[in-house]
């Protein structure tokens, strides 16, 4: 168990409306990761945060937004959800900058 | 080009065969070198970090080619077990890291 939760783990939800994903970790790490993973393309990162309210984007930013007001939680907000944010997303954390990533067990979500 | 390539595969390998897969980046800069597995709607998992002098757990292999920019897995006498999609991961410096799309593997009885 690598100590990094998410939830929910399934979710459907309509176009246009908001969804937050919540990432729990509970060893203290610094570093947290949102990726989506769709076919053909990996993961990819979506924001990440080094600390208490430092945040930043990563490549495929548009259309979500992250809040990280305590060490162990990092959310994900899709602010107005659309379809093609079907996917499934995965939270991450590292140990230090240059380490292997820890991934949650994927949140799947579909919008409809 | 993408920063970092995999073959998709999928490879099709007895059970006992020996299988190898490369990886190319294209930041000279990067830093530290992973291979992860995930298996069908799982979360990636480590499997081997890749170090310069290339690195054994058991049946896999890894290595890392610095000047070609490439890094590859080696897996010896196959498994059912490790019918998966194994990921190159590059960490480029910094926050950044880079995942390959993945190879995916199916070994036969």
């Amino acid at each position: 168990d690598a100590g990094i939760t998410q939830s929910p783990r399934h979710k459907v939800t309509e176009t246009g409306t908001p969804v937050t994903l919540r990432c729990h970790q509970t060893e203290n790490h610094r570093y947290m990761y949102w990726y989506r993973q769709d076919p053909g393309h990996g993961l990819r990162l979506i924001h990440y945060s080094y600390g208490v309210k430092d945040t930043d984007k990563g490549e495929v930013s548009d259309g979500y937004s992250v809040s990280r007001s305590k060490t162990e939680d990092f959310l994900l907000t899709l602010e107005s959800a659309t379809s093609s944010q079907t996917s499934v997303y995965f939270c991450a954390f590292r140990p230090q900058e240059d380490t292997e990533a820890f991934f949650g067990q994927g949140t799947r979500l579909t919008v409809v | 080009r993408k920063e970092v390539e995999q073959d998709p595969g999928p490879f099709n390998v007895p059970e006992g065969a020996t299988v190898a897969f490369n990886c190319t980046y294209s930041n000279s800069a990067s830093q530290s070198f992973f291979w992860y597995r995930q298996d069908c709607r799982k979360e990636p998992k480590l499997l081997m970090s890749v170090y310069s002098s290339g690195n054994e757990d058991g049946r896999f292999t890894a290595q890392l080619n610095r000047a070609s920019q490439y890094i590859s897995l080696l897996i010896r006498d196959s498994k059912l077990s490790d019918s998966a999609t194994y990921l190159c991961v590059v960490n480029t410096g910094g926050f950044k890291t880079i995942f390959g799309a993945g190879t995916r593997l199916f070994v036969k009885a």
